[in-house]
Order: C-alpha cells, then sequence, then structure tokens
C-alpha cells in the first residue's frame, strides 16, 4: 500500500465549474501538507501549503486537512482552462526539519472552454 | 531573480553508462533535494543535500550518488544506467534554516532517456 493514494484521473470539466482533487494517506505523522501544480514539461509548483488540520483559502483554491480521515482536498472554484495541468499532493515526512515530500501520483485535470 | 535551474534538459544515454545532472538552487537556499519522476507517476524522494553533506535518502540504491557544492549547487550521478532510470529528474531548493515552513521551489527538471 502506498503511502498517499490520489486517483490519476484524467478528470475533465467544463469551465467555470467547481473542482475536486482529493488525497488520502496513511501515515498519521504527517503534519504538513501541500498542493503542487505541474504543466506539462515543467517543474512541479507550490499552490498550497496547510499545516495540520483545517482550511485554508487562496483566491480561487481552498485545501482542506482532515487529520481524523487521513484525508486532504484541493477545491478550485471557476475553474478555467489555464488551470489546465497535473496536481500533485504532497506530505511532510517526519523528521520535518529535513523537507522530505512524499507525493501522490498526481491527478490531470483538464478545463474545457 | 533566477529560480531553481537544472542542466542538460534533455539526455540520452545507453544501459550500463554513468550520467550526471546538474541543479543550481535558487538564491538565497541551501539546501538542495533530487527526486526522480517517471511518467505518469509523482516525484520520489532521492536524497538531499544541505552543508555539502547528504542529511537524508530515499530508497535507491547505491548507484545513485550526489554532491554539493560550497556555493550550494548540487550534481547527481547514476552509475550503470537500467532503463528504469528513465524519468524527469527535479531538483528542488530550499533555505534550511525555515524551519517548518517548507517552500520548496523545483526545477524543470532534467528528462533522462535510457536506451
Amino acid at each position: 500500500q502506498k503511502e498517499v493514494e490520489q486517483d490519476p484521473g484524467p478528470l475533465s470539466v467544463p469551465e467555470g465549474a467547481i473542482v475536486s482533487l482529493n488525497c488520502t494517506y496513511s501515515n498519521s505523522a504527517f503534519q504538513y501538507f501541500m498542493w503542487y501544480r505541474q504543466y506539462s514539461r515543467k517543474g512541479p509548483e507550490l499552490l498550497m501549503y496547510t499545516y495540520s488540520s483545517g482550511n485554508k483559502e487562496d483566491g480561487r483554491f481552498t485545501a482542506q486537512v482532515d487529520k481524523s480521515s487521513k484525508y486532504i482536498s484541493l477545491f478550485i472554484r471557476d475553474s478555467q482552462p489555464s488551470d489546465s495541468a497535473t496536481y500533485l499532493c504532497a506530505m511532510r515526512a517526519p523528521p520535518s526539519n529535513t523537507g522530505k515530500l512524499i507525493f501522490g501520483q498526481g491527478t490531470t485535470l483538464q478545463v474545457k472552454p | 531573480d533566477a529560480g531553481v535551474t537544472q542542466s542538460p534538459t534533455h539526455l540520452i544515454k545507453t544501459r550500463g553508462q554513468q550520467v550526471t545532472l546538474r541543479c543550481s538552487p535558487k538564491s538565497g537556499h541551501d539546501t538542495v533535494s533530487w527526486y526522480q519522476q517517471a511518467l505518469g507517476q509523482g516525484p520520489q524522494f532521492i536524497f538531499q543535500y544541505y552543508e555539502e553533506e547528504e542529511r537524508q535518502r530515499g530508497n535507491f540504491p547505491d548507484r545513485f550518488s550526489g554532491h554539493q557544492f560550497p556555493n550550494y549547487s548540487s550534481e547527481l550521478n547514476v552509475n550503470a544506467l537500467l532503463l528504469g532510470d528513465s524519468a524527469l529528474y527535479l531538483c528542488a531548493s530550499r533555505w534550511g534554516g525555515g524551519g517548518s515552513t517548507d517552500t520548496q521551489y523545483f526545477g524543470p527538471g532534467t528528462r533522462l532517456t535510457v536506451l
């Protein structure tokens, strides 16, 4: 069993739709949770960073962490064609100060005009 | 302000050969991590360098080795290449003194093809 599970998709939605992306994990020691966006042939770009449980909002993006269920989500409101990319969830493994990240497989999103 | 840079962009090697990939961290960053991303998969942690020493290592064989220079740039070396080493190799940098804040910046990657 992988430490972080993420549905690879692909997920196809019409422009303006609300997108929900999710990851589950097995290691209860994870404390830091991130979402990265990766365009084709590019490196991952940090979108959202959350510590422990709770919600965090940044513009059209909202990240949620439910540590009791070992489940994290990323919501994209008013999705745009430019949001078409692969979305990777990542988590910080202990010891926290080294910054080693455990990634999900990534979900490919296509937003159609 | 230049971000993380990596060279070369693409590389084609044959089985059994050796390869060296290079990374320059973002200005102000002193910690470099290397990740391997196979097609359709998420990045997998190879190792991390801080103060010119390997600080943590993922589940990769000894064929994968690295180095960090005094200017914080880094190299990833892979010996005895296998077909399965074909992947996008990503370098990420951060400031090691950042504590709990984990703003890692990734480079564009080097795409390695092993024939």
